[in-house]
């Protein structure tokens, strides 16, 4: 089955500094990875999502980089704020079917 | 566009007790949900996949029998809790598969259900 973690746990970054959060998972045939956000008590709210035929996507202030070779996704937030503050998750869709996979999650705080 | 609405949620009920959660597809068909459980600073764990009409496929060690899941119609999902313990006590959280949006192929979450059992 599809495994996916996280590298760090939690992460600090000063305001209007750029973070990278990292996601690796295990199964080189997933084709479709989504980037979450989650605040405290809410459900994961969609940032970005890539296929497997990109290696890179951007959005207003993110950026997913996608490293099929390694096995590895990264979400790129530019000039951080501190509405940034939140845990990300990666998810990865299984193969063959619709379900998604969540990473362990990092929780993102953004310094004042 | 795509919201998916999720209630209640917070509810507190006593050991013992049945505890029943929505979640609905506000503006489109779900002819697909998932329910997801979440403990405190974890990650979310899929328990089954609903599909509209059929029986729900449950994920590997989750008790189909205390997990109820209902989805008798293209907007509306259930799940029941049933005999609710102490160790039910989590997060809920549903999420639709919207097939007419072309982005993040149409994966919308509920704001999920905080269940506690005293």
């Amino acid at each position: 089955g599809e495994s996916v973690g996280l590298h760090l746990p939690t992460l600090s970054v000063q305001e209007g500094d750029n973070s990278i959060i990292n996601c690796a998972y295990s199964n080189s045939a997933s084709d479709y990875f989504i980037w979450y956000k989650q605040e405290s008590g809410k459900g994961p709210q969609f940032i970005i999502d890539i296929r497997s035929n990109m290696d890179k996507r951007q959005g207003q202030r993110v950026t997913v980089l996608l490293n099929k070779t390694v096995k590895h996704l990264s979400l790129q937030i530019a000039a951080t704020q501190p509405g940034d503050s939140a845990v990300y998750f990666c998810a990865v869709r299984g193969v063959g079917n619709e379900k998604l996979t969540f990473g362990t999650g990092t929780r993102l705080t953004i310094i004042p | 566009g795509a919201v998916v609405s999720q209630h209640p949620s917070r509810v507190i009920c006593k050991s013992g007790t049945s505890v029943k959660i929505e979640c609905r597809s506000l503006d489109f068909q779900a002819t697909t949900m998932f329910w997801y459980r979440q403990f405190p600073k974890q990650s979310l764990m899929l328990m089954a996949t609903s599909n509209e009409g059929s029986k729900a496929t449950y994920e590997q060690g989750v008790e189909k029998d205390k997990f109820l899941i209902n989805h008798a119609s293209l907007t509306l999902s259930t799940l029941t809790v049933t005999s609710a313990h102490p160790e039910d006590s989590s997060f809920y959280i549903c999420s639709a598969r919207n097939y007419d949006r072309v982005a993040n192929y149409g994966y919308t979450f509920g704001s999920g259900t905080r269940l506690t059992v005293v």
